[in-house]
């Protein structure tokens, strides 16, 4: 069965920390892996990796993909208490049309 | 550009009941997917539409079902609720259905589905 597992489940740390996320998968025909961040109800993406782009940066967000060792990391660095969320990472994979999503890391940023 | 709408925001119901959820997608996109979060886990896949067919369908019973309208909006109905079926209950769009390098999912706000 395909499953998507997150670490931690949750974090605590203060502004200006630096923060590792961590998504490893076991699916069958991988096709990508995204991350999201949920701060009250609905998901907002922040990035894409597949096999053609296995690292992607937005300003303090940055995230790798290992698809030897079936994982993913996001890194928040200089974090704020905006940075406060639950993160979701998901997989998609070939021949379905579902993204398959772990159960997120809830991230407090305190001031 | 409004984003993915649902309605309504909240619903209380009880056990035994049916419930209809709505989902007006981003003007443009033609796919519509829902998910299920329960309390503390991720989103679960329910049913995918596109073009107002049924593209994929989750691990769920026959107790849900959805369908797409001309205009692209969507409904999910749960009949003969039960308590476990409390939960935030999400609608994404997409342009066309999931696959290579169009997996970005924009997701509304969700209904929040609380069962007595």
């Amino acid at each position: 069965e395909d499953k998507v597992v997150q670490s931690p489940l949750s974090l605590v740390v203060h502004e200006g920390d630096t923060v590792t996320l961590n998504c490893s998968y076991e699916v069958t025909n991988f096709r990508s892996l995204l991350w999201y961040k949920q701060e009250k109800k609905a998901p907002t993406f922040l990035f894409m990796l597949t096999s053609s782009g296995i690292e992607k940066k937005s300003g303090r967000l940055s995230s790798i993909l290992d698809k030897k060792e079936l994982f993913s990391i996001l890194n928040i660095t200089a974090t704020q208490t905006g940075d406060s969320a639950i993160y979701l990472c998901a997989v998609g994979v070939d021949s379905s049309y579902k993204l398959i999503f772990g159960s997120g890391t809830r991230l407090l940023v305190r001031p | 550009d409004a984003g993915v709408t649902q309605s309504p925001t909240h619903l209380i119901k009880t056990r035994g009941q049916q419930v209809t959820l709505r989902c007006s997608p981003i003007s443009g996109h033609k796919s519509v997917s829902w998910y299920q979060q329960v309390l503390g886990q991720g989103p679960q896949f329910i049913f995918q539409y596109y073009e107002k067919e049924e593209r994929g369908r989750g691990n769920f019973p026959d107790r849900f079902s959805a369908r797409q309208f001309p205009n692209y909006s969507s409904e999910l109905n749960v009949n003969a609720l039960l308590l476990g079926d409390s939960a935030l209950y999400l609608c994404a769009s997409s342009l066309y259905p999931l696959g290579g390098s169009n997996e970005k999912l924009f997701f509304g706000s969700g209904t929040q589905l609380s069962v007595l």
